[in-house]
């Protein structure tokens, strides 16, 4: 079955540059979550798109911003990254409007780090 | 204090023993309840997900929810090394439409 597609799956970056992040959901999943994982930490909720439209927004900073595409495919993009921008992104898509819902599926994720 | 709470441990039990995980969650309109593993550097997996008070019970694995006291819980029967992981509890936040809210996650050992 098709999962979570992210790429790329590992990205190195200096502080101060930019990059995007992709995420391609499972096919008819209306909604694409991102978040955030440091090390030894839980995932925190980034934002989340549902219908290509803005949904939800949590802890994200200003420098980052995304957007859901037309074949619902999803970017994350980070600019002026910051050391502690280092950590894995994942992003998870689900299908709404479920009269029960199953939860998330994650993608394998993006591993992103500043030197 | 966070939504969802966990013990962070580490639990550590021994090969075929039961491995038991809590979880209790602050909003009471919070509906539906998961737990997802994740190994180490990747991405967490979803195991079970309950929304009916009491048990459920998938192969080695019970879920068990007792939303009067706001508590979530998963068992682990003849746990294995493979089971050693970080199990995130997530709920459900209530009105907010399949938005998750995760805990810290329980880190679980299992030794030979």
């Amino acid at each position: 079955a098709a999962g979570v597609i992210q790429s790329p799956r590992h990205l190195i970056k200096e502080k101060r540059e930019t990059a995007t992040l992709k995420c391609y959901p499972i096919p008819r999943h209306d909604t694409v979550y991102w978040y955030q994982q440091g090390p030894g930490q839980d995932p925190q909720f980034l934002i989340s798109f549902y219908e290509k439209m803005q949904s939800d927004k949590g802890s994200i900073p200003d420098r980052f911003s995304a957007q859901q595409f037309s074949d619902y495919h999803s970017e994350l993009n980070m600019s002026s990254l910051e050391l502690g921008d280092s950590a894995l992104y994942f992003c998870a898509s689900s299908l709404k409007g479920d009269v029960l819902f199953y939860g998330y599926t994650f993608g394998s994720g993006t591993r992103l780090t500043v030197v | 204090q966070k939504e969802v709470e966990q013990n962070s441990g580490p639990l550590s039990v021994p090969e075929g023993a039961i491995a038991s995980l809590n979880c209790t969650y602050s909003d009471r309109g919070s509906q539906s309840f998961f737990w997802y593993r994740q190994y180490s550097g990747k991405s967490p997996e979803l195991i079970m997900f309950i929304y009916s008070n009491g048990d459920k019970e998938d192969g080695r694995f019970t879920a068990q929810l007792n939303k009067a006291s706001q508590y979530v819980s998963l068992l682990i029967r003849d746990s294995q090394p493979s089971d050693s992981a970080t199990y995130l509890c997530a709920a459900e936040r209530n009105n907010a439409g399949n938005m998750l809210t995760f805990g810290g996650g329980t880190r679980l050992m299992v030794k030979p």
